[in-house]
């Protein structure tokens, strides 16, 4: 069976600085993995998602993510944080076979200072 | 922009009485999902649906009940609400294409039992 560890539950940043948030996943195979940020009062949205192909993938809204296979993460990164980028971030793993459906970590809350 | 509704919002209700939970979509989806969602925990899959008239359960244990008589209509039903089942709610559907599907989540109902 698949799983996402978010080793950060909390991650705090000053508007226009860089923002990393780690994932790491287990799965035997190549897994599927996604993004997806949940703003406050509303449901999660996705951000960017990796099949195969190009390890380093562009998402919405400034995003990007890069899959090292030898290292199993997928950490999503943000060059200069805006202060409408504080959200929940979760990370997904999906895999093929049985039923196709992710299994999500415990997300990250990003707080961001002006 | 998803078209993925939930109603209601959020509800408070007593110990031992039934609710149902709506999620409506509009896009045709064949999959969709329930999800519980705690603070700081990771997303809980409850029950899912391959389409009309397939329902399964999902990982975490619930009371809980669902019915897909139509695509775009997957209720949740709790027979019997206890202050256990207090936490948040989302609903999600998505394509079904064999794996690595984006998930369309509404905004969730809040629930509070007292």
């Amino acid at each position: 069976a698949q799983s996402v560890t978010q080793p950060d539950i909390h991650i705090t940043v000053s508007e226009g600085a860089s923002l990393e948030l780690r994932c790491n996943y287990s799965y035997g195979a190549t897994p599927y993995l996604f993004w997806y940020v949940q703003s406050p009062g509303q449901g999660l949205q996705l951000l960017l998602k990796y099949f195969s192909g190009d390890t380093l993938v562009q998402g919405i809204k400034g995003f990007e993510a890069e899959f090292k296979r030898s290292q199993s993460s997928f950490n999503l990164r943000k060059p200069s944080v805006h202060w409408s980028d504080a959200a929940e971030y979760f990370c997904a793993v999906g895999a093929l076979g049985g039923s196709y459906i992710p299994t999500f970590g415990r997300g990250t809350s990003l707080i961001v200072h002006p | 922009e998803a078209d993925i509704y939930q109603t209601p919002r959020y509800l408070v209700i007593g110990t031992g009485k039934k609710i149902t939970l709506e999620c409506s979509q509009t896009m045709g989806h064949d999959k969709m999902y329930w999800y519980q969602q705690d603070p700081g925990m990771e997303l809980h899959l409850i029950h899912y649906s391959y389409g009309v008239n397939s329902t399964e359960k999902g990982d975490l244990s619930s009371e809980s009940t669902v019915s897909r008589i139509r695509t775009e209509h997957f209720p949740l039903t709790l027979e019997s609400a206890r202050p256990s089942h207090t936490s948040q709610y989302l609903c999600a559907s998505s394509e079904a294409t064999g794996g690595g599907e984006t998930q369309y989540f509404g905004p969730g109902t809040r629930l509070l039992v007292l």
